[in-house]
């Protein structure tokens, strides 16, 4: 079974919109994290927000905030006020153990946003 | 936040050829570093884990001997194509953490084998 699942191969958003990226995940674990990063056409991996498991308000990041419904397993990514320069693929991300664990993350296969001028 | 760079952020070489990609830590010291291979419009797949001064851990169906990892220090990790093939053509990317802290990802390194 897929542990993170991204159902929006692209999404297209009207400049100085808000747009929605889904993603589910799948763990056993109590203990997990999960992230959103973005990856501009030049290939750098941009961390955005971070959620911890345990964690009760939504993470909140400038333009960036986290939707995080545990009990659906779902940590949707909000962008508020779509600029220009927020084109560019997303992923969200999934690390199961606590923060000190050295396990790696698992991605996500990600959403490719455009925004329209 | 924390740096990590490699090197280099771009190479093309001929088939059967090695090629080394550094991967630094600039400003702290990374206890755990990992290796992601990403195809076009694909995710990162993990390649390997490697800790400092131990045996790198790979994942099911990647190649130890095609992909040497070496961590000789907390600041360095290389990743080595041994005998590169067209298909190892590919975007490789490396992140590093400290104990108990997030990963920060490097640039990338984008190979192309002719």
């Amino acid at each position: 079974a897929q542990k993170i699942t991204q159902t929006q191969p692209g999404m297209f958003v009207q400049e100085k919109e808000a747009v929605t990226l889904d993603c589910t995940y799948d763990t056993s674990d109590q203990s997990y994290g999960l992230f959103w990063y973005k990856q501009p056409s030049s290939g750098e991996m941009i961390f955005l927000i971070y959620q911890g498991s345990y964690d009760e308000q939504n993470a909140t990041e400038g333009r960036y905030s986290l939707n995080f419904q545990k009990a659906r397993k779902s940590a949707n990514l909000v962008i508020s006020a779509s600029q220009l320069g927020d084109s560019a693929m997303y992923f969200c991300a999934m690390r199961e153990g606590t923060t000190g664990s050295a396990r790696q993350l698992t991605f996500g296969s990600g959403t490719q946003l455009t925004v329209l001028p | 936040g924390a740096v990590v760079s490699q090197h280099p952020s771009w190479v093309i070489c001929k088939s059967g050829t090695s090629v080394k990609i550094e991967c630094r830590s600039l400003d702290f010291q990374a206890t755990t570093m990992f290796w992601y291979r990403q195809f076009p419009k694909q995710s990162l797949m993990l390649m390997a884990t490697s800790n400092e001064g131990s045996k790198a851990t790979y994942e099911q169906g990647v190649e130890k001997d095609k992909f040497l990892i070496n961590h000789a220090s907390l600041t360095l990790s290389t990743l080595t194509v041994t005998s590169a093939h067209p298909e190892d053509s590919s975007f490789y990317i490396c992140s590093a953490k400290q104990q108990r802290h997030e990963q920060f990802f490097g640039p990338g390194t984008r190979l192309t084998v002719l």
